[in-house]
């Protein structure tokens, strides 16, 4: 089955700093690489994916990088903010199966004043 | 409206006690999970039910029973709770890619 790994666990950076996550995979056939922002007591949420047939997609401050090559994904923020503090996780889906969303292991991500 | 509801939002209960947690998405969605998240935020996948059908039963111990009565709903039955039970679970459903998650269900077994 898929697995997917992802460091740091946890980065501290300052305010205005930018902050990179970065995972990778195992199963070549998994073709969707979401990532989710979990905030204390929350839901995690989509904020941002990307699929295989494309190199880098941006969102404002955000943005993810794939080599599929690699097996790499990455996650960027730029211009970090107070509320940019919480877990994010990735996670990797082969979208053409009965299969399930895997997910990293999460970065603790802290945005210092 | 609530896409994916879970209730109750918290369960605090004994050990060896059997409780349920149920779950309900209004999305049309055919695919419903359930993920456990453990105290270091692992999440992990549980089960899988697509159409009232089970596709996915990951490791776990037969302690824990999913239910589908229609395609709207995936409860979790939990019998003989044992403290490693403490958990977030987080109910899910999706089509396609789009995974839409429920608020969680916090268990705490003492």
């Amino acid at each position: 089955g898929e697995n997917v790994e992802q460091h740091p666990s946890t980065l501290s950076v300052q305010e205005g700093d930018s902050a990179v996550i970065k995972c990778t995979y195992s199963d070549s056939a998994s073709n969707y690489f979401p990532w989710y922002k979990q905030e204390l007591g929350k839901r995690p949420q989509l904020i941002i994916d990307i699929r295989s047939n494309v190199g880098e997609k941006k969102d404002q401050r955000i943005a993810v990088t794939l080599n599929k090559t690699a097996k790499h994904f990455s996650l960027h923020i730029t211009e970090t903010q107070p509320e940019d503090s919480a877990v994010y996780f990735c996670a990797a889906l082969n979208t053409g199966t009965a299969s399930k969303l895997t997910f990293g292991t999460g970065t603790r991500l802290q945005v210092t004043l | 409206d609530t896409a994916v509801s879970q209730t109750p939002k918290y369960l605090v209960t004994q050990m060896g006690n059997d409780k349920s947690i149920k779950c309900e998405q209004n999305l049309g969605h055919d695919t419903m999970y359930w993920y456990k998240q453990d105290s270091k935020k692992f999440l992990k996948i549980m089960f899988s039910y697509n159409n009232k059908e089970l596709i996915i039963n990951e490791t776990v111990p037969n302690r824990f029973s999913p239910k589908s009565p229609d395609k709207a709903h995936l409860n979790l039955h939990i019998n003989s709770l044992e403290l490693g039970d403490s958990a977030v679970y987080f109910c899910a459903s999706s089509h396609g890619a789009g995974y839409t998650f429920g608020s969680g269900t916090r268990l705490t077994v003492v």
